[in-house]
């Protein structure tokens, strides 16, 4: 089953307004990821939060993590039309694994 | 210095044929994966290379699918008689030590069995 899910599945906004991201996932984690996906190609790491985090800033990004509820957000503020792309949650599952386990994403469009 | 590269960027096959998919990590990178997407989906781990160690292909679906790392660095994913549901982006990515860090990734090749 999928450690991280996105929500919601599909997100339009206007440019200008804020966007935000849910995810949720099962297990316990070192860290979570949020990546950024444009036209169904190559991923670009956006930002990487630990387990002992609890918010971490990147230009017009914030991310949240609560490991309590399992689960983090990833808002993005003052949208663009260039921020129209899919973006996916992605966690370890703790302890020494090395693997990452994606989302199925949220398709942001913000609409000019 | 340069990205992940992968080669070919499209690639159309008939169904039953044979085809070998090329990345090129980043210089210096020692853990390397392969991942699949299928339209509107999220990414599915295949196989994971981590600098000499044995492969962890427990994500690859069948024994159609094969990769090797070549000298700790190219690497080359090979679908044998492939099939329709094998259609698909196989996107690499490389990360300086282990996957728990942050990945990199290629643009990926889009797979198209006809």
């Amino acid at each position: 089953s999928q450690q991280g899910e996105e929500d919601p599945q599909a997100l339009s906004i206007q440019e200008g307004e804020n966007a935000t991201m849910n995810c949720s996932y099962k297990t316990s984690i070192n860290n979570l990821q949020w990546y950024r996906q444009n036209s169904g190609r190559g991923l670009v790491h956006l930002i990487l939060i630990r387990s002992n985090e609890r918010e971490k800033h990147s230009g017009r990004l914030r991310v949240t993590l609560d490991t309590s509820k399992k689960s983090s957000s990833l808002l993005i503020t003052a949208s663009r039309a260039a921020d129209t792309a899919s973006y996916f949650c992605a966690t370890d599952s703790g302890g020494s694994n090395y693997k990452l386990t994606f989302g199925k994403g949220t398709l942001l469009t913000v609409n000019p | 210095g340069a990205g992940v590269s992968q080669s070919p960027s499209n690639k159309v096959t008939e169904k039953g044929k044979d085809v070998e998919l090329r990345c090129d990590p980043i210089s210096g990178h020692t853990a390397l994966y392969w991942y699949r997407q299928s339209l509107g989906q999220g990414l599915e781990f295949l196989i994971y290379f981590q600098g000499n160690s044995a492969p962890d292909k427990s994500g690859l679906p069948s024994d159609r699918f094969s990769a090797e790392r070549t000298g700790g660095s190219v690497s080359t994913l090979t679908i044998q008689r492939t099939q329709q549901e094998d259609s698909a982006v196989y996107l690499c990515a490389s990360s300086p030590w282990t996957g728990k860090d942050i990945q990199y990734f290629g643009a990926g090749t889009r797979l198209s069995v006809l």
